[in-house]
């Protein structure tokens, strides 16, 4: 199995620029998880998708970012119009369901530097 | 959410076992206690996760508290690649919440050779 596969995994921006980044689950996985991770706040969740379905997107800082799941095997995570601050890395996790015995499995993570 | 406690960094020898310790007093009935670890520059990977009875599988051990309100995850043996960040989450099987992983800032874990 090819794990959680994102992409890019790094990307380099200037502020004001639109970045997309890409996630592919485990094959067979219907739960969906993007999370950021930054020195200040650590790992935290942005939102998680269940059947491909948005289910809690509280953590989205604000209107700037969006995610979409349009089928099974796919995912992005928009940012636009970037800003420095949304320098982080994010990851994409994937699970074979939602309860608490669930194990997530994490992609390598997307590095993003917005100049 | 009920929290957890953990140093925020811990020393090993290599070879030699080591215990990380993790503190969730406020620890529901339904809670189960979950362990992540995350390497240098990747996402994070499970570890093991237990409700009531210690458990063991390939990785580690973890020792849960009679009273629950602390656990201790073993490494039997360090190694260099065992250094990383040791995350001890909660999570409740009544919990609506889809199974979202709240990470506190763990325990740095490092490897002496």
């Amino acid at each position: 199995d090819a794990g959680v596969i994102q992409s890019p995994r790094h990307e380099v921006t200037e502020m004001g620029q639109e970045v997309t980044l890409r996630c592919k689950p485990i094959s067979g996985h219907n739960s969906l998880f993007w999370y950021r991770q930054t020195m200040m706040r650590g790992l935290e969740l942005l939102i998680y998708f269940n059947n491909n379905v948005p289910i809690d997107d509280s953590g989205m800082p604000e209107d700037r970012f969006s995610a979409k799941m349009p089928n099974a095997s796919f995912s992005t995570l928009k940012i636009q119009p970037s800003e420095p601050r949304d320098s982080a890395v994010y990851f994409c996790a994937s699970s074979s369901g939602t309860g608490p015995m669930e194990t997530q499995y994490f992609g390598p993570g997307t590095r993003l530097l917005v100049l | 959410d009920a929290k957890t406690t953990q140093p925020n960094s811990m020393e090993s020898n290599e070879e030699e076992p080591v215990h990380l310790p993790c503190n969730h007093s406020t620890i529901s009935g339904t809670d189960y206690i979950h362990w992540y670890r995350q390497l240098p520059s990747q996402g994070p990977e499970y570890v093991i996760h237990g409700l009531t009875s210690n458990v063991n599988n390939r990785m580690a051990s973890l020792a849960i508290a009679e009273d629950r309100k602390s656990s201790t995850l073993i490494l039997h043996r360090a190694t260099l690649r065992d250094a990383a960040v040791y995350y001890c989450i909660l999570r409740d099987v009544e919990d609506n919440q889809g199974g979202k992983l709240i990470f506190g800032q763990g325990t740095e874990l490092s490897v002496k050779p």
